[in-house]
């Protein structure tokens, strides 16, 4: 039983492509977040979506948007991918806002 | 501005001995810190937490020690095996705030 999945694993797509990745959790949690490890292997936050309520990190460019169908699911949407968008996506759920539960990651590659 | 910094890449133990991760931060407002494992193309797996008000935290081969006049923190593996080599990312969190702020990891090799 997979608390925290997402697909695909792996994302290889063109630059200027529209594309998603899906996250789902069955922990029941209230919070979910979507963060992006770069090639300099950091870990940042993008977004936090909770109870409806969307808190964005100010350095995300608008073409990344997140979308929640319902509780646990939190897809992240990429409008007109460009190559620096290569990175490795993660979805985190959490009960509150300490410790968070990690998906096993989206690698994106932009050709 | 890293917040979160882990100043050692890469740390090389020998198995049975202790391994010491080390974590410093700068922000003062952070009041909760947390330990990931992530072993490579897996996510990042909870290990240990600790409150700001605590300077211990133990839970089996794992301690975590907070000392915040020195805005430090450590993670101790005794003993250390080597199902333990993986990365080690220290995060902290502001709960006035949301999402998590990593340091840039450790990697951490248990040598036979």
């Amino acid at each position: 039983d997979t608390a925290v999945s997402q697909t695909p694993k792996y994302l290889v797509t063109q630059m200027g492509n529209d594309k998603s990745i899906k996250c789902e959790q069955n922990l029941g949690h209230d919070t979910m977040y979507w963060y992006k490890q770069d090639s300099k292997k950091f870990l940042k936050i993008m977004f936090s979506y909770n109870n409806k309520e969307l808190i964005i990190n100010e350095t995300v460019p608008n073409r990344f948007s997140p979308k929640s169908p319902d509780k646990a699911h939190l897809n992240l949407h990429i409008n007109s991918l460009e190559l620096g968008d290569s990175a490795v996506y993660f979805c985190a759920s959490s009960p509150r806002t300490d410790t968070q539960y990690f998906g096993p990651g989206t690698r994106l590659t932009v050709l | 501005d890293q917040q979160v910094k882990q100043n050692s890449p890469s740390l090389s133990v020998q198995e049975g001995r202790i391994s010491i991760l080390n974590c410093d931060y700068t922000n003062s407002m952070f009041d909760y810190f947390l330990w990931y494992k992530k072993y490579p193309a897996e996510g990042p797996t909870f290990l240990i937490s600790i409150s700001s008000i605590k300077d211990k935290n133990e839970d089996g081969r794992f301690t975590v020690f907070l000392n915040k006049s020195a805005k430090h923190l450590s993670l101790h593996i005794v003993p250390s095996q080597p199902g333990d080599s993986a990365v080690y990312f220290c995060a902290a969190s502001d709960s006035g705030a949301d999402g998590l702020t990593f340091g840039k990891g450790t990697h951490l090799i248990i040598q036979p």
